[in-house]
Order: structure tokens, then C-alpha cells, then sequence
């Protein structure tokens, strides 16, 4: 069994380009979130999927972001017009039904100069 | 008032000492407790969870709950220095019936083992 995986590792890219991430759960994992997380602070929340359906999006997160999850299997986060506040890892996570224990792919960490 | 907090640390033991990490929580509605250990530049990795209240053991690791306090601890035993990382203490709210959403985490402690 595969962990969560995420693409690319890790991205650089000038202020105002639009990024793209994309994530793949745990096969048979219907939750998928979205975390970011900066330096010396936890990850805090930004959305999340129980299978296509986006259930919840973070008031923080604004409206340069948007996420899907078209399959209801891997997901996409998209920046656009990135800015330098938005350099962070980009952490995505899966859950089963039922199950609270959420399990982290590696994370993209994202730069912006 | 943060939803979830920690300690930052850094919290620094001899080898083999007992490592006693504390988390407190704000939201009465929590139901769920987690703890993540992080080493630098890498991703978060779930340790040990605890729904209950008591103790739970898993090897070297005890998390502990008291909802009444509204407090989450883990115990790490006979510290190592590979335990050196960053612990991070989440919460979950059951929502919507048996559904689980978001975690909400405290900022981490830094954990320190020196040989």
C-alpha cells in the first residue's frame, strides 16, 4: 500500500505565475485535505474533499486559491497571481470513512520570488 | 486564545529520560487527539491518537486525555536521540454525526535528546 503522494516536491517560481500541485491519496481513501504550513508554525487548514464534494474551504484561504477533485481519487490546488506570502510546504493528507486519523503525503514546498 | 496550544520549547532530555509533552485545547466540542511527529524539512507523521479519556499506550509513546481539563499529553520513554523532532499536538471535532473534518494543530514543541 502507497502513501499519500504529492507533486512536484518542490517549486519556485516568480510572484504573479499561477501554480498548480496535485496530490494523490491512499487508494480506497474517500478524504483528501489540504494543510500550509509555515516555518515554526503547525499546518493550518485550507480545504477539504469527501470523495468529488468539497465540504470545506478556510475563511483564510482566499479567492486566488481554489482546489478540485474532479474523480473523487487525486486532487489539484491552484494559485494564481502567486505572492511572496504564499511561500510555504503545501501539505495534502487523506482519511478513510469513518476514520478521524488523517495520514500526510510529503508536501510541496513552494517558494515565490 | 489559540484553539490548540502548545509549548514551543524548545524541551531538551538526556538519553533514556522520560520526554513529557503537553498540549491544551479550547474547544469543548473536540473529540479526537492526535500527535504528529515532524522531522525538519519533512512532512508531519501521525504517532499516536486517543478518543477517550485515560491513558493509551503504544510502545514507548503514552498519550494521555482529560477532557475536563480540556488536556492532551505524550510521554515518550527511554528518549532517544532520533525522538529530536518537532511534536505537533492536533484536534478534530466530530461533525455531522459520525464524520470526521479538519484538524486544527497547536504550533509544535521541539523536542531535544542529547546522548
Amino acid at each position: 500500500d502507497t502513501g499519500v503522494s504529492q507533486d512536484p516536491r518542490h517549486k519556485i517560481t516568480k510572484r504573479g505565475q499561477n501554480v498548480t500541485f496535485r496530490c494523490d491519496p491512499i487508494s480506497e481513501h474517500n478524504r483528501l485535505y489540504w494543510y500550509r504550513q509555515t516555518l515554526g508554525q503547525g499546518p493550518e487548514f485550507l480545504t477539504y474533499f469527501q470523495n468529488e464534494a468539497q465540504l470545506e474551504k478556510s475563511r483564510l484561504l482566499s479567492d486566488r486559491f481554489s482546489a478540485e477533485r474532479p474523480k473523487g481519487s487525486f486532487s489539484t490546488l491552484e494559485i494564481q497571481r502567486t505572492e511572496q506570502g504564499d511561500s510555504a510546504m503545501y501539505l495534502c493528507a487523506s482519511s478513510s470513512k469513518g476514520q478521524a486519523e488523517q495520514y500526510f503525503g510529503p508536501g510541496t514546498r513552494l517558494t515565490v520570488t | 486564545q489559540k484553539e490548540v496550544e502548545q509549548n514551543s520549547g524548545p524541551l531538551s532530555v538526556p538519553e533514556g529520560a522520560i520526554a513529557s509533552l503537553n498540549c491544551t485545547y479550547s474547544d469543548r466540542g473536540s473529540q479526537s487527539f492526535f500527535w504528529y511527529r515532524q522531522y525538519s524539512g519533512k512532512s508531519p507523521e501521525l504517532i499516536m491518537f486517543i478518543y477517550s479519556n485515560g491513558d493509551k499506550e503504544d510502545g514507548r509513546f503514552t498519550a494521555q486525555l482529560n477532557k475536563a481539563s480540556q488536556y492532551v499529553s505524550l510521554l515518550i520513554r527511554d528518549s532517544q536521540p532520533s525522538d529530536s523532532a518537532t511534536y505537533l499536538c492536533a484536534a478534530s471535532l466530530l461533525a455531522g454525526g459520525t464524520s470526521y473534518g479538519k484538524l486544527t494543530f497547536g504550533q509544535g514543541t521541539i523536542l531535544t535528546v542529547h546522548p
